[in-house]
């Protein structure tokens, strides 16, 4: 599975637009880019997929560039309600998917 | 649509004794089946996943097993628990290599 290394944290305040880089620098030409977002107490939720270039949906856009060696997840206009833990995740070339740290975003009011 | 059901939704145990956490998925045939831990204010740990009934792989040798009697079962269990296996337990189901995976409302275990 490709390595992927992110923030520990990030600070923000309401209505600011949030941007979250992952590192994946030995990403497999049949790698996915994957995130989830995480509330306390409950189990992550995907949030979006992208394979290169940019993805947008309802909630966030994903931007990768032409290496695919990084991605960024954008969040705009946060709220309070987005606080919670953003895990990158590349693969699957395996059956197993494994989440590390991921980065804890604060919003502030 | 597809659901997960996880139980029980808390649990507190004494050092020593059994355990058994029940996963169930509705509305999917042959899922990959996981199961996964969180320690207090970390990451997800992946401890077991199921690529069919009775097929398990084991990513952390410890004191913990995990079963595949149906489709659409996954059972975690263990003989004698360890004050490192308190945690946030979380199920997790997907179809293929590239699809979402979603979770369970996951099983808070305390063990004391």
């Amino acid at each position: 599975l490709a390595k992927t290394t992110q923030p520990i944290s990030m600070d923000s305040y309401e209505g600011q637009e949030v941007n979250i880089t992952c590192s994946h620098n030995n990403i497999a030409t049949n790698d996915y880019i994957t995130w989830y977002q995480q509330f306390p107490s409950q189990g992550p939720r995907f949030i979006i997929q992208g394979y290169k270039t940019k993805v947008t949906n309802e909630v966030a856009s994903l931007f990768i560039p032409a290496d695919r060696k990084s991605s960024t997840l954008s969040l705009p206009r946060v709220s309070l309600s987005d606080t919670a833990v953003y895990y990158c995740l590349v693969g699957p070339n395996d059956y197993k998917l494994s989440f590390g740290a991921g980065t804890t975003v604060t919003v502030r009011a | 649509s597809q659901t997960i059901h996880q139980w029980p939704a808390t649990l507190v145990q004494p050092v020593g004794s059994p355990l058994s956490l029940e996963c169930t998925v509705e509305g999917t045939s042959n899922p990959n089946l996981y199961w996964y831990r969180q320690a207090a204010g970390r990451g997800l740990q992946l401890l077991f996943y199921s690529v069919g009934i009775g097929q398990i792989s084991s990513e952390v040798p410890q004191n913990l097993s995990a079963s595949r009697p149906q489709d659409r079962q996954f059972i975690l269990s263990s003989k004698k628990l360890l004050l490192s296996d308190s945690g946030f337990y979380l199920c997790a189901w997907r179809l293929g290599l590239t699809d979402t995976q979603y979770f369970g409302p996951g099983t808070r275990l305390t063990v004391l």
